[in-house]
């Protein structure tokens, strides 16, 4: 079962920023938050993850709150390439040292208004 | 282009057949990922392989199976095929498996299967 909460949709317009936020109550400290996203017709791609400082790369910014049990994923200028699912996934702890796999929830169904 | 190969990209078959989809990893990846991808399950993870080994298991069900080659190239077989078993099939590998929380899994393409 998915771990993280995450708004079903949310809508932004194009050039301005985007927050897309995650909740993970039960987040262990050893879980990393990843973010993945999925463009219509295509597989998920990695955007960005991070464990408890902010990360930045040159898709988004990855904002971890100081107590772990949210994050926010931000992307700076929203483009129309941006509109996508967007999947905010822990690594499942219970697999230990093995099989690092994601388990996706629903995700947050992004729509990008020109 | 995440450098992850998927064939074939569509595939249509009847109730009860068997199909074989195979996937081939990026240059220097050792684990290779199976997800399945249907309307109302949302993307489930199936199996993982590591150097030809494998290394966990997710919702797979028994009539599927999958292996993992000398070359690193994976296949995942489906028989005895139902309905329901209409989804998208993704693959995806990573450098390792073994380790390391943090690592990124790169995603095919995906191949989409139609059982009729």
């Amino acid at each position: 079962d998915a771990k993280t909460t995450q708004p079903n949709s949310m809508e932004s317009n194009e050039e301005e920023p985007v927050h897309l936020p995650c909740n993970h109550s039960t987040i262990s400290g050893t879980d990393y938050i990843h973010w993945y996203r999925q463009l219509p017709s295509q597989g998920p791609e990695y955007v960005i993850h991070g464990l408890t400082s902010n990360v930045n790369n040159r898709m988004a910014s990855l904002a971890i709150a100081e107590d772990r049990k949210s994050s926010t994923l931000i992307l700076h200028r929203a483009t129309l390439r941006d509109a996508a699912v967007y999947y905010c996934i822990l690594r499942d702890a219970e697999w230990d040292n093995y099989g690092q796999n994601f388990v996706f929830g629903p995700g947050t169904r992004l729509s990008v208004l020109p | 282009d995440s450098g992850v190969t998927q064939t074939p990209k569509h595939l249509i078959t009847a109730t009860g057949q068997r199909v074989t989809l195979r996937c081939s990893p990026r240059s220097g990846d050792l684990s290779v990922y199976w997800y399945q991808q249907s309307l109302d399950q949302g993307l489930q993870f199936l199996i993982q392989y590591y150097n030809g080994e494998e290394r966990a298991k997710g919702n797979i069900l028994e009539r599927f199976s999958a292996q993992q080659f000398p070359d690193l190239h994976s296949e995942l077989n489906l028989s005895s095929l139902e309905l329901g078993d209409s989804a998208l099939y993704f693959c995806a590998s990573s450098v390792g498996g073994s380790g390391g929380w943090g690592e990124t899994q790169y995603f095919g393409p995906g191949t989409r299967l139609l059982v009729l």
